[in-house]
């Protein structure tokens, strides 16, 4: 039973253009989001998170937005650029609990 | 400040051998955790520990075994590896607060022939 669900295993999408990168979730007590980046032979990196009290957060090019009624989540990277050119994990976690839930993954790749 | 070691980075097993994966944090976080990745799978927890003497199991645990004698370790064992158990195992630490992020190593690629 996949919790956290990337439909899209891969994207292409030219350099300067948005990004968007989706997430679904099917536990309505996840509580907390995160979006991981993750190069070939380097573990994830963590980019941006959002807690379900806001449906938006920013941090330079990278916005999350989390729609709770539709239970998705969605990464856009405005403008993009070739070093953006990696996999993205989503991941969620609910309230009293330590375990992080992650998604199978979305490897983007910019276009010069 | 390394954050989070792992080692080795790379091993190869034959079935049924045993071996040690080590992960250790400069952090002084009281969460630590294990992962494995595995093409179209994504992350999924293996074994997490909230602070030294307590784990728990994750999403899967079989084949894995885990102790935590001190915040900075966290060893993941496999006491007789099987070729499924080949797979990149990313320890990571933090999260314990609630709402905060985990950090990860750079990961130890293990191949069971």
């Amino acid at each position: 039973d996949q919790q956290v669900k990337q439909n899209s295993p891969s994207l292409s999408v030219q350099e300067g253009r948005i990004s968007i990168l989706n997430c679904d979730y099917t536990n309505s007590m996840f509580d907390y989001f995160l979006w991981y980046k993750k190069y070939p032979a380097e573990g994830p990196t963590f980019l941006i998170s959002i807690s379900s009290i806001k449906d938006k957060n920013e941090d330079g090019r990278f916005t999350v937005f989390l729609n709770k009624s539709a239970k998705h989540l969605s990464l856009h990277i405005v403008p993009s650029q070739p070093g953006d050119s990696a996999v993205y994990f989503c991941a969620a976690s609910g309230p009293g609990t330590y375990k992080y839930i992650f998604g199978t993954g979305t490897r983007l790749k910019v276009l010069a | 400040n390394a954050g989070v070691t792992q080692t080795p980075k790379f091993q190869v097993l034959k079935t049924g051998q045993s071996m040690t994966l080590q992960c250790a944090q400069d952090m002084n976080h009281e969460y630590m955790s294990w992962y494995r990745q595995d093409p179209g799978m994504g992350l999924r927890l293996i074994h997490y520990s909230v602070g030294a003497g307590i784990t728990d199991q994750g999403e899967v645990p079989n084949g894995y075994n885990v102790s935590r004698s001190t915040t900075e370790d966290f060893p993941l064992r496999l006491l007789s590896a099987a070729p499924s158990q080949t797979s990149v195992y990313f320890c990571a630490t933090g999260g314990g607060i609630r709402n905060s992020p985990l950090h990860f190593g750079n990961g130890t690629r293990l191949t069971v022939t």
